[in-house]
């Protein structure tokens, strides 16, 4: 079973530029999460988005969003984008192991640099 | 807001040895998931653990859940150069199942 993908993979982009990243989960997978990796912050969550809806949200500002399409595919944006906003960006699909446990697997990442 | 303090931040050992990383918090988790992950790529799950007591072995990787849910450790023994790596542990509670809190990581590296 092929697993999370991501594109693109590397990706350079000017400050006040906006960027979208999209993922595609494990076949079967209904759940996908978002999460990003800095060097000083490590990896933080984003959202999470189930069945077309968003289901959690990290503390981050409003120019971050998602959604998720029928086929559980999803896609982030981040809009005017900052120096800051450098960094890897990683998509997780989640497997359910029991009723609220579940596992989650991780996408290569995209690797966003702002100038 | 959950934390994961995860320690020893960094760790240089020689071929052979043991060693054994920590994972602590002050909240219960439902669940908590190891991972390794190798530079520019993503995280790859090694082990869930659900149970508190609960011990899992990989091959010569030994994972613990504390009793209380509250902490992890995982034990390599025997160490080999190809275990360098960022080691992860994530948590998650039954209210936001699919929502994983980090610890900060702990880069090994294994020199031969």
């Amino acid at each position: 079973k092929a697993g999370v993908t991501q594109t693109p993979r590397y990706l350079i982009k000017t400050r006040g530029q906006q960027v979208t990243l999209s993922c595609s989960p494990i076949s079967g997978h209904r759940s996908v999460s978002w999460y990003q990796q800095t060097p000083g912050q490590g990896l933080q969550f984003l959202f999470e988005y189930f069945s077309e809806t968003q289901r959690n949200k990290g503390n981050f500002p409003g120019r971050f969003s998602g959604r998720q399409f029928s086929n559980s595919r999803s896609e982030m944006n981040v809009s005017t984008l900052e120096l800051g906003d450098s960094a890897l960006y990683l998509c997780a699909s989640s497997l359910r192991k029991e009723w609220d446990k579940y596992e989650q697997y991780f996408g290569p990442g995209t690797r966003l640099t702002v100038t | 807001t959950q934390l994961l303090e995860q320690s020893p931040q960094f760790l240089s050992i020689q071929e052979g040895e043991n060693l054994t990383v920590y994972c602590n918090s002050s909240s219960v988790f439902s669940s908590l998931q190891w991972y390794r992950q190798e530079p520019g790529e993503g995280p790859v799950l090694l082990v869930t653990v659900v149970t508190g007591g609960e011990v899992k072995k990989l091959k010569r990787l030994t994972f613990q859940f504390g009793d209380a849910r509250k902490d992890s450790s995982l034990h390599i023994t025997a160490a080999q150069p190809g275990d360098t790596g960022l080691y992860l542990c994530a948590g998650s509670t039954s209210g936001s199942a699919r929502q994983l809190t980090f610890g900060s990581g702990t880069q090994l590296t294994v020199l031969p």
